[in-house]
């Protein structure tokens, strides 16, 4: 199984805010990734965040990080339907430079 | 657009053949990892290539191979066809924390 873990599935109105959680493994990773893919489509890079660091905002985008807990989550404000997708968490284990571990993915689906 | 590149965009093949996948990386990027993505998964990280030289290795038997070129472009390579080797293959580059992906190459093995 996955050793990066994301909840499945989420549903939003378009307007609403989503926050996407994840929970990963080592707590020694230095970089921790958001990603997205639209059907049939590669990985879009969105964010990322550096270990020692709690929080980065990027116009819609927040990440929060609690290395404590190893819990990432990514909200995105005034959520529109471009925005479904299924969103991608990963890390980059210690001393595994490009190996990025990633979670199974959370398909958000926004409604009208 | 990331200006990762990859080739072909879809293919079909029957188990037992072999198949490479090609991969051009943005511009000034030294590295190249490739990822096997299966229908509903996440991308599980297959390896890497620095500079010409592999440098990392997933759980994958040594039938998935690959080489880099000096313009940095890469191939993997997979050889004796199974059905479970049905999946989007992707390759990212990079050269600093930021990995980028291209659209991928979707295989299926009969």
């Amino acid at each position: 199984g996955e050793d990066v873990e994301q909840s499945l599935f989420l549903s939003v109105r378009e307007g609403d805010s989503s926050v996407i959680n994840c929970t990963y493994t080592d707590s020694s990773s230095t970089y921790l990734y958001w990603y997205k893919q639209e059907p049939g489509a590669g990985l879009q890079l969105l964010t990322y965040i550096f270990s020692n660091m709690d929080m980065k905002q990027d116009q819609r985008l927040t990440v929060l990080l609690n290395k404590k807990d190893k819990h990432l989550s990514l909200r995105i404000a005034d959520t529109q339907t471009g925005d479904s997708a299924i969103y991608f968490c990963a890390e980059i284990p210690t001393d595994s430079w490009g190996k990025l571990q990633f979670g199974a993915g959370t398909q958000v689906v926004v409604t009208p | 657009e990331t200006g990762v590149t990859q080739s072909p965009t879809h293919l079909i093949k029957t188990r037992g053949q072999q198949v490479t996948l090609r991969c051009s990386s943005q511009s000034g990027h030294n590295t190249v990892s490739w990822y096997q993505q299966a229908l509903g998964q996440g991308p599980q990280f297959i390896f890497q290539y620095y500079r010409e030289e592999e440098n990392g290795r997933g759980n994958f038997p040594p039938r998935f191979s690959g080489l880099q070129f000096p313009n940095y472009s890469s191939e993997l390579n997979v050889n004796a066809l199974e059905l479970d080797d049905s999946a989007l293959y992707l390759c990212a580059s990079s050269s600093d924390r930021e990995l980028f992906f291209g659209e991928g190459s979707r295989l299926t093995v009969l």
